[in-house]
């Protein structure tokens, strides 16, 4: 099967502009998560769908980020404006439905911040 | 959600077998726990999962102690392809499957 799709692989902004990123989940998988990770930290999770509705969003800035999952199936994550922190590598993550499965990640968008 | 505690790094050599040690001393009952693999530029992969006693499959072994306070991870043989981060997580199987991932042990196999 066709793994997590993510695009763009890259992004260099200046602070305080915007940036949108991009993610196609695994066919059937109705749960999609995006991952903030930092340069030497494991992945922080941003916010989780299940189908088109969010299940947690509690460590989401949501002064600046965004996400939706309109037709729950893709999703972008928004950051608007960019901060310096903000740079990081943003992965997004799909899992079947059901207890237990395993989650399924793409290889992230890089973002620099300058 | 139990915290785990993994070394930072460990170094071994090919055809060794390698074992990493995750401490996860306030697992709950129905907490399971998931070790990932992470190669430079890429997302996490999932290697493995268990509850208790031992897990195998093609890639590795889970080996967990009856108290399920620790786990271990264990790799056979590994080659230079094994070098990656690995984490361990602990988390219910049973609720909306959060993983929260700590620094994760930094493997580097030497030829």
């Amino acid at each position: 099967e066709a793994g997590v799709a993510q695009s763009p692989r890259y992004k260099i902004i200046e602070k305080r502009q915007s940036v949108a990123f991009w993610c196609n989940p695994i066919s059937g998988h109705a749960t999609l998560y995006w991952y903030q990770q930092i340069l030497g930290q494991g992945p922080k999770l941003l916010i989780q769908f299940q189908n088109n509705g969010v299940v947690d969003d509690s460590q989401l800035p949501k002064d600046r980020f965004s996400a939706e999952r309109l037709k729950g199936v893709d999703s972008t994550l928004k950051i608007q404006p960019a901060k310096l922190e903000d740079s990081a590598v943003y992965l997004c993550a799909s899992s079947r439905q059901g207890s237990g499965q395993p989650q399924h990640f793409g290889d992230g968008t890089r973002l620099s911040i300058l | 959600l139990a915290k785990t505690t993994q070394p930072i790094s460990m170094d071994s050599y090919e055809g060794q077998e390698v074992n990493i040690t995750c401490s996860h001393n306030n697992i709950a009952t129905n907490d399971y726990i998931t070790w990932y693999q992470q190669f430079p530029s890429q997302g996490p992969r999932f290697i493995i999962q268990g509850y208790k006693t031992k897990v195998t499959n093609e890639v590795a072994s889970l080996f967990i102690p009856a108290d399920r306070k620790s786990s271990t991870l264990s790799l056979p043989r590994v080659s230079l392809s094994d070098t990656a981060v690995y984490y361990c997580l602990v988390g219910d199987r049973g609720r909306t499957d959060k993983l929260i991932f700590g620094t994760g042990t930094r493997l580097q196999v030497f030829p």
